[in-house]
């Protein structure tokens, strides 16, 4: 149990549709990132937001964007879904004195 | 740009037997690595993390080896049981990268038969 949790666990959406992923992280994780995992491949870095701002951005359009809230929440948008974006999207937050990276379980988007 | 790779990409023990999985980089210049543990359809759970200036990190059963020289690491899992399977990854953070930016393999599919 890494405390972090994301909602929601599955969604399908059509081509064309904007979604919107959350995150959830425990008191003191000032930290989060977001990533993208194909089934088979490791997750791929999206971005990261340090105290609301990004800070860090992976080989991603515009289309992918983020927010990160005072209560140490976020959210991952999706704009204009193409098929190729089906895949788990993780998120994972880090406490301000440790290098370890806590997960949250995922969540399953599946673009039709 | 750096690159991890795992192989095997898939392994089956017996249970009991030690496990040894692989990883290798691309790029010496590493800030840290960590391993981590993945079930079906699920998030990850981190194993061990190493910073780039030790050698090694255990943590019960597990035992993960850095050699940067070389661009390796190893994790090593004793007495194999059938809980442990799972896919395993390892991730690097390339230095001078903001915190986050861990670069994956794609993992090692391992299954334990009783």
């Amino acid at each position: 149990e890494t405390g972090v949790t994301q909602s929601p666990t599955h969604l399908i959406k059509t081509r064309g549709q904007q979604v919107t992923l959350r995150c959830s992280s425990q008191s003191g994780h000032n930290t989060v990132s977001w990533y993208q995992q194909a089934l088979g491949q490791g997750p791929q870095f999206i971005f990261q937001y340090y105290r609301e701002e990004e800070n860090g951005r992976g080989n991603f359009p515009p289309r992918f964007s983020g927010l990160q809230f005072p209560n140490y929440s976020s959210e991952l948008n999706v704009n204009a879904l193409e098929l190729d974006d089906s895949a788990l999207y993780l998120c994972a937050s880090r406490p301000a004195a440790t290098d370890t990276q806590y997960f949250g379980p995922g969540t399953r988007l599946t673009v039709l | 740009k750096q690159e991890v790779t795992q192989i095997p990409a898939a392994l089956s023990v017996p249970e009991g037997e030690n496990l040894v999985l692989n990883c290798s980089f691309t790029d010496s210049a590493i800030y840290n690595l960590q391993w981590f543990r993945q079930d079906p359809g699920k998030g990850l759970t981190s194993l061990l993390l190493i910073q780039s200036s030790q050698r090694e990190q255990t943590s019960g059963r597990l035992n993960a080896s850095l050699d940067k020289s070389s661009g390796r690491s190893t994790l090593y899992i004793a007495a194999s049981q059938p809980g442990d399977s799972a896919t395993y990854l390892c991730a690097v953070r390339p230095n001078g990268d903001s915190w986050g930016k861990f670069q994956f393999g794609a993992g090692t599919q391992v299954v334990v038969t009783p």
